[in-house]
């Protein structure tokens, strides 16, 4: 089946640093991905769409400049968590539609989760 | 405002019994719905339900779509303690194919 890579799974930074998160698609291309951001008991929040060869479209409430998006090739997009603090901690996934026989099914990757300390 | 709602929060059960998880939603544009599981880390697909009455069956749990009143259920059968799990709800709307997530429903299953 498809598979949708994130790395790194656990991060721990110290606060004012800048974290990259990369997600990438193993055996599909993936024009769209999808940024959540999860806290402890709480469903997936969508941060952001990220769209190879444009700007990424923002959820409202998250800050563009906060929160770095770049979807590089068709296989790859990265979330930068900029100047980061313990407010943003959070367990962040990514995921990918692809198109096929379960068309719009949503792949995920294993997820990332980042500590500010 | 699209909106997914998802009840109960919560659910404890014990072992073999059968469960139901609600879904309803508020979207335009509406594509489909799709139920996922989620243990540990990443959700695991589970259905796909794009039409009204078809019943998806996978084992012990099955769901249904019912667009007219705007509302999905997942049924679990004879719960087992590998059941525990959160159960999230998304609907995929056309605009830009976006994916909306449920609140989510966390089941424990009790031996």
């Amino acid at each position: 089946g498809a598979v949708v890579s994130q790395h790194p799974s656990w991060v721990i930074c110290k606060s004012g640093t800048s974290v990259k998160i990369e997600c990438r698609s193993l055996d599909f291309q993936a024009t769209t991905m999808f940024w959540y951001r999860q806290f402890p008991k709480q469903s997936l929040m969508l941060m952001a769409t990220s769209n190879e060869g444009s700007k990424a479209t923002y959820e409202q409430g998250v800050e563009k400049d906060k929160f770095l998006i770049n979807h590089a090739s068709l296989t790859l997009s990265t979330l930068t968590v900029t100047s980061a603090h313990p407010e943003d901690s959070s367990f962040y996934i990514c995921s990918a539609p692809r198109a096929g026989v379960n068309r719009g099914e949503l792949f995920f990757g294993e997820g990332s989760r980042l500590t500010v300390l | 405002e699209d909106k997914v709602v998802q009840n109960p929060l919560s659910l404890v059960v014990h072992e073999g019994d059968t469960v139901t998880l609600n879904c309803s939603y508020e979207v335009t544009n509406f594509r489909s719905l799709l139920w996922y599981k989620q243990e540990k880390k990443a959700p695991t697909f589970l259905f796909m339900l794009t039409s009204s009455g078809i019943e998806k069956k996978s084992g012990r749990l099955s769901s249904i779509l019912d667009k007219k009143e705007l509302f999905s259920i997942l049924n679990i059968t004879a719960t087992q303690t590998g059941d525990s799990a959160v159960y999230l709800c998304a609907v995929e709307v056309y605009k830009g194919n976006q994916f909306y997530f449920g609140t989510g429903t966390s089941l424990t299953v009790i031996p």
